[in-house]
């Protein structure tokens, strides 16, 4: 089955500095790949999200990036800042509509003033 | 809408005791699923649903039980509670068609097993 690596495990940065959060995934059917948010205490939600046949995807200061050759999907966050902090899930999925996603082990990120 | 709602918020169980968490959603989805996250382990799928009376087992389902009798409805049951389902216990839900993969999450439910 499917299988997703997530690194790092901690990410502690200045505020207005990037962050980059790296995925590899095992399974080459995989075509789904969304990131998902959580703050602390609170439920996990979809940030933003790229499908196999796209490259790199961007919303304003997040992208996304995707090799398939490689299998790997990057995080970008761009002029981070303190409300960015948070933990940060990468998953993958070979289906479309119904999820049965992989999730990474996650990140967590830390945004210092 | 409420969107995705779990209850309880928190609960702790006896080894052995049984209990069911209770998840709704008003948002018309046709799937819902069932997560557990671990301390540093991400979510694991327990079951899913593509549809009331329709349901299937995820990655960890063993402990476990679903039941989706309504597209509303998707309730997680404990048979035997054991240390080892210590968790905190997501239900979720998405549309699923036309390209609408997002999930909708629901607040969680913080289960020990003491």
């Amino acid at each position: 089955g499917e299988n997703v690596e997530q690194h790092p495990s901690t990410l502690s940065v200045q505020e207005g500095d990037s962050a980059v959060i790296k995925c590899t995934y095992s399974d080459s059917a995989s075509n789904y790949f969304p990131w998902y948010k959580q703050e602390l205490g609170k439920r996990p939600q979809l940030i933003i999200d790229i499908r196999s046949n796209v490259g790199e995807k961007k919303d304003q200061r997040i992208a996304v990036t995707l090799n398939k050759t490689a299998k790997h999907f990057s995080l970008h966050i761009t002029e981070t800042q303190p409300e960015d902090s948070a933990v940060y899930f990468c998953a993958a999925s070979m289906n479309t509509g119904f999820q049965k996603l992989v999730f990474g082990t996650g990140t967590r990120l830390l945004v210092s003033p | 809408n409420a969107g995705v709602t779990q209850t309880p918020k928190f609960r702790i169980l006896k080894i052995g005791q049984s209990m069911t968490l209770q998840c709704t959603q008003d948002m018309n989805h046709n799937y819902m699923y069932w997560y557990r996250q671990d301390p540093g382990m991400g979510l694991k799928l327990i079951y899913y649903s593509v549809g009331a009376g329709i349901t299937d087992k995820g990655e960890v389902p063993n402990g476990y039980n679903v039941s989706r009798s309504t597209t509303e409805d998707f309730p997680l049951r404990l048979e035997l509670a054991a240390p080892s389902q210590t968790s905190v216990y997501f239900c979720a839900s998405s549309y699923g068609q036309g390209g609408t993969e997002k999930l909708f999450f629901g607040s969680g439910t913080q289960l020990s097993v003491l």
